[in-house]
């Protein structure tokens, strides 16, 4: 079966521009949670949506948003971006959310 | 809090064994542990939700010691395939799909 498919792989930003990255979870899959990954931090919690609600969400100032769609499809978006937000943004899905994740292969954000 | 991985970073030999821990300061409602290799997503290896619970694919296994609020992933006789960076990661509370993840342990097998 398909996996968690995101789009794009790379993008190129400039300062103070917004990005939407795309989601789209393993079929069945209704949890889907967003991740982004540094060198310097780690892996970090951005957010978790299921069933089109936003569950949990991490310690992100609130120009990264996201949502979900009826499909389970996700989105999310920064803007006004500053170079600190170069990472790679993972999205993650699972059946429930209580159950192992399945990544995506990440989006490579690179802000100059 | 973010959990606590030890060691930073182990290299072995093939054949040889190796032990990744995970600890918290706070109580662990369940474990996640994943694999990165350079330049891939992380690949779920396994999830341990009670206490006591040991799990095993191969010949990686883990524990969850839920009073000691840690958790040990063990690696026998390690192949090139190991290599890679493990991570574990916990629930930031009992219901919730929020992982927390530990800095990663980076794992390098040589021939």
């Amino acid at each position: 079966k398909a996996g968690v498919t995101q789009t794009p792989r790379y993008l190129i930003k400039t300062r103070g521009q917004q990005v939407t990255l795309s989601c789209s979870p393993i079929s069945g899959h209704r949890s889907v949670s967003w991740y982004q990954q540094t060198p310097g931090q780690g892996l970090q919690f951005l957010f978790e949506y299921f069933s089109e609600t936003q569950r949990n969400k991490g310690n992100f100032p609130g120009r990264f948003s996201g949502r979900q769609f009826s499909n389970s499809r996700s989105e999310m978006n920064v803007s006004t971006l500053e170079l600190g937000d170069s990472a790679l943004y993972l999205c993650a899905s699972s059946p429930r959310g209580l159950y192992g994740y399945t990544f995506g292969s990440g989006t490579r954000l690179t802000v100059v | 809090q973010q959990p606590v991985q030890s060691p930073q970073a182990v290299i072995l030999r093939e054949g040889e064994d190796a032990v990744i821990n995970c600890s918290s300061s706070k109580a662990l409602y369940s474990v996640h542990w994943y694999r990165q290799k350079h330049g891939e997503a992380p690949v779920f290896l396994m999830i341990l939700l009670k206490g006591g619970e040991q799990k095993g694919h191969e010949k990686i296994s883990a524990s969850f010691n839920e009073k000691k609020q840690q958790s040990s992933l063990y690696l026998t006789a390690s192949q090139l395939s190991y290599s890679g960076t493990y991570f574990c990661g916990t629930p930031s509370s009992s219901n919730t799909g929020k992982l927390i993840f530990g800095q990663g342990t980076t794992l390098q097998v040589k021939p």
